[in-house]
């Protein structure tokens, strides 16, 4: 069965420093790859997907991710993060033909010190 | 565009009633929606796909009878908690699928007194 890591369940940051959040992925082939945020209370936002293609894909908000296959990893960066981004974020698979359902990580905490 | 609106947001309810949750693709048309349920600090946990004009597909351990699934349209599925007991409050959260992509909605926390 597919799973998804998050390794890091909180991270602290300071605002307009960079941000790295890591994600890895168990599956026997490329499964389709998001990004999502969520504030308190609130539903899922999606950040950004991979699908196929270049490697490096843009999302909104200013984050970006990077598939590497050897790695089996989906991280996510942001160059200089903003205390709005505090938040949480979920890793999710998709498997191809698997009937569109999604495998989440169990999330990270962002904290944002000002 | 890819609004999914999710009604109510929050919902406080007598134990034993019953409780309807509603999820609407508002600018696109969702032949399969998702339902989750989502624990204080911990990820979100699929309890069922639903799909247009035909029955809810259930995980497993999720009671079909007590949560029950409804997909009229292209744009709207319901959820209603039955006989709800202080166990089933939780934050629901529903998402519409199109294009291999899931979006979600606000989320509704249900109370059970």
């Amino acid at each position: 069965a597919q799973s998804v890591t998050q390794p890091d369940i909180h991270i602290t940051v300071s605002e307009g420093a960079s941000l790295e959040l890591r994600c890895n992925y168990s599956y026997g082939a490329t499964p389709y790859l998001f990004w999502y945020v969520q504030s308190p209370g609130q539903g899922l936002q999606l950040l950004l997907k991979y699908f196929s293609g270049d490697t490096l894909v843009q999302g909104i908000k200013g984050f970006e991710a990077e598939f590497k296959r050897s790695q089996s990893s989906f991280n996510l960066r942001k160059p200089s993060v903003h205390w709005s981004d505090a938040a949480e974020y979920f890793c999710a698979v998709g498997l191809t033909g698997g009937g569109n359902k999604l495998t989440f990580g169990t999330g990270t905490q962002l904290k944002v010190e000002l | 565009g890819a609004v999914v609106s999710q009604h109510p947001s929050w919902v406080i309810c007598k134990s034993g009633t019953s409780v309807k949750i509603e999820c609407r693709s508002l600018d696109f048309q969702a032949t399969t929606m998702f339902w989750y349920r989502q624990f204080p600090k911990q990820s979100l946990m699929l309890m069922a796909t639903s799909n247009e004009g035909s029955k809810a597909t259930y995980e497993q351990g999720v009671e079909k009878d007590k949560f029950l699934i409804n997909h009229a349209s292209l744009t709207l599925s319901t959820l209603t908690v039955t006989s709800a007991h202080p166990e089933d409050s939780s934050f629901y959260i529903c998402s519409a699928w199109a294009k291999n992509i899931q979006y979600f909605g606000a989320g509704t926390r249900l109370s059970v007194l």
